[in-house]
């Protein structure tokens, strides 16, 4: 079975800080795909990245940037200079390669940005 | 515009009353999924369809009807709503085949039972 946890519940920051949002998850397959979607106030899901699990690759995008270790299960998101627009719900999900092809969500983390 | 659209984004109905969310995809993709999310439990998926006239169940799929008659529309049915369906409602939609998982998400329906 297929779990992703994002222990952070809610995590408040004050605009220009640093923040890391944390996500571990469980598969028994090899080959697998992580996520990250932003949730604003609106609703909509926005994808932010896709990774391979054979591809351990660091990314930045801008102020985002995506720790993937394969040792420790985790793909830990940061967002360098939070801006108020940040503010919005994170999940972190894991994909299987075949079967299904469900999407297995952790519970979110609420990021709040103060100005 | 490659999109996934949702139709209604709002619904209050009411206990027992049938109805009917349509989703409907203009990327050609074999696979469309429905969600549902819950606060504090993300979101879980309720039925996947492989392609036309090929549907399976999902972890939550009590409660719901699916369809695929067409390759573009994925409609979810709740034949008697109950207050604990609930919830915000996601259709998304990918191609089968390949090592590329882009999934398209539509914009949500927030459906109130009561």
């Amino acid at each position: 079975a297929q779990k992703v946890t994002q222990a952070q519940t809610e995590i408040s920051v004050v605009e220009k800080e640093d923040v890391t949002l944390d996500c571990v998850y469980e598969t028994r397959d090899t080959t697998y795909y992580l996520f990250w979607y932003k949730q604003p106030p609106s609703g909509e899901l926005v994808f932010l990245i896709r990774r391979n699990s054979f591809d351990e690759q660091n990314e930045i995008s801008g102020r985002y940037s995506w720790n993937f270790q394969k040792s420790t299960s985790s793909f830990n998101f940061t967002i360098t200079a939070s801006q108020v627009v940040d503010s919005a719900v994170y999940f972190c999900a894991l994909g299987a390669h075949t079967g299904r092809r469900a999407l297995t969500f952790g519970s979110g983390t609420r990021l709040q940005v103060q100005p | 515009e490659a999109q996934v659209t949702q139709n209604p984004r709002y619904l209050i109905t009411v206990t027992g009353k049938k109805l009917t969310v349509t989703c409907s995809q203009n990327m050609n993709h074999e696979y469309m999924s429905w969600y549902r999310q819950d606060p504090g439990l993300g979101l879980r998926q309720i039925y996947y369809s492989m392609n036309v006239e090929v549907t399976d169940k999902g972890d939550v799929p009590e409660g719901y009807k699916v369809s695929r008659k067409e390759k573009r529309n994925f409609p979810l049915i709740l034949e008697s709503p109950s207050p604990n369906q609930t919830s915000l409602y996601f259709c998304a939609s990918s191609l089968r085949q390949g090592r590329s998982y882009e999934q398209y998400f539509g914009p949500g329906t927030r459906l109130t039972v009561t």
